[in-house]
């Protein structure tokens, strides 16, 4: 398998654009996360999804992010409008369960995002 | 509520030397705790976990962490650090049934 597929690698935008976020999980899990990573915040749950229905988005951090999961296989992460203070690496990740042996998360590389 | 503390912001080792990682935590019941790794410009990637068990837990790369109930910790541990241990750590909770909270990461840097 070739891990959770996390794209673009990199985003440099201006503010106000619209950004989206992309993410293939690894086949056969059951849950998606998204997290955001700065150096003031540390790693943050945004939002996460259990086959395929969002369970928990009190992370998100305002009505201009957005989180989808059409099918297994493949969700969105979306910023309309950016701003600069949403400059961040976010990651997705993905795990068989929430509890026990299935805990263990398998993560993405990351999207650095830049808003000019 | 479940939280996670790490303690550290920076670890600084000479290698061959042993490493300690800190992490405590609050959680009602009991608690799943995980330690992760972040090398530069990668996601985390799992070490090793505790669940039930023996209070020590041995995971990838030769480290090690110890559960402390009494002490409601669960530190990171290495015998013999190398340069290429040198990365961001992440001490993770979970209450069961919850998702995983992270601690803030400590930067291991190992010097040769």
């Amino acid at each position: 398998d070739a891990g959770v597929i996390q794209s673009p690698r990199h985003e440099v935008t201006e503010m106000g654009q619209e950004v989206t976020l992309r993410c293939k999980p690894i086949s056969g899990h059951d849950y998606l996360f998204w997290y955001r990573q700065t150096m003031m915040r540390g790693l943050e749950l945004l939002i996460y999804f259990n086959n395929n229905v969002p369970i928990d988005d009190s992370g998100m951090p305002e009505d201009r992010f957005s989180a989808k999961m059409p099918n297994a296989s493949f969700s969105t992460l979306k910023i309309q409008p950016s701003e600069p203070r949403d400059s961040a690496v976010y990651f997705c990740a993905s795990s068989l369960g929430l509890f026990g042996d299935n805990e263990k998360l398998f993560f993405g590389s990351g999207t650095q995002l830049s808003v000019l | 509520a479940q939280s996670v503390a790490q303690p550290e912001d920076q670890v600084n080792v000479a290698e061959g030397n042993p490493l300690t990682v800190k992490c405590t935590y609050s959680v009602s019941g009991n608690p799943y705790l995980f330690w992760y790794v972040q090398y530069p410009n990668r996601g985390l990637q799992f070490l090793l976990k505790y669940i039930t068990g023996d209070n020590l837990v041995k995971g990838s790369y030769g480290f090690e962490a110890e559960f402390n109930k009494s002490q409601t910790s669960f530190h990171l541990k290495k015998p013999s650090a190398l340069v290429s241990d040198s990365a961001l750590y992440f001490c993770a909770l979970t209450g069961g049934f919850q998702k995983l909270v992270f601690g803030t990461g400590t930067r291991l840097l190992v010097s040769p």
